[in-house]
């Protein structure tokens, strides 16, 4: 079935360091989901991806949507403690297919 | 904004009862809901969507008869697993979604982990 595939897996950084994460797909997608979820948390929702090319920007983190829409990625400028946790992107359309996830953690 | 509930935040069972899990929308009317599972270190996996007043739908290899969905409120859903096993201990997740457009936003309750012994 359709699923998105989410690199890395893990990402360890040094506080201060930047991150990305990314999703990639091999069909198009309608829209593209970001969750935050903090160790033993629930995801919370970050954002949602709709239109080709699409940049959104929050504070230090910037969301992308690929022209094809078919992939898609999280950047973290100057990664701070507060960070930790794993970020999952999620394939809309109906039912949401999550990404495996990339486990970020960060030394002081 | 959307909260979501969940009860039990976490329970222990012994091998063979049953559990019920409920998820509610607080303040506001949750057409769909979905239920998820997770298990350490791993990503969320979609057990079933479930309508409000209809059958819920179930994703392949999830056993509807292990797991019992009830939609029957627009602000309640409740996943019972049937004759537990260790190998159903998991975190379980549900999300409501207010709308009925796919872009419409999930709200995620805050899970109920489940220990079977």
């Amino acid at each position: 079935g359709q699923q998105v595939m989410q690199i890395p897996q893990y990402q360890h950084v040094q506080e201060g360091e930047d991150f990305t994460t990314y999703c990639n797909s091999s069909t198009t997608l309608s829209n593209i989901q970001w969750y935050k979820q903090r160790p033993g948390g629930h995801p919370v929702f970050l954002i949602q991806l709709v239109k080709s090319g699409e940049v959104k920007k929050q504070k230090r983190l910037t969301f992308q949507f690929g022209e094809a829409k078919k992939n898609s990625s999280l950047h973290i400028t100057a990664t701070q403690t507060t960070d930790v946790g794993t970020y999952f992107c999620a394939q809309g359309g109906g039912k949401l297919i999550f990404g495996q996830g990339t486990e970020l953690s960060v030394k002081p | 904004g959307a909260v979501v509930s969940q009860h039990p935040s976490w329970v222990i069972c012994k091998s063979g009862t049953s559990v019920k899990i409920e998820c509610r929308s607080l303040d506001f009317q949750a057409t769909t809901m979905f239920w998820y599972r997770q298990f350490p270190k791993q990503s969320l996996m979609l057990m079933a969507t479930s309508n409000e007043g209809s059958k819920a739908t179930y994703e392949q290899g999830v056993e509807k008869d292990k797991f019992l969905i009830n939609h029957a409120s627009l602000t309640l859903s409740t996943l019972t697993v049937t004759s537990a096993h260790p190998e159903d201990s998991s975190f379980y997740i549900c999300s409501a979604r207010e709308g009925t457009i796919s872009t419409d936003t999930q709200y995620f309750g805050p899970g109920t982990r489940l220990t079977v012994l």
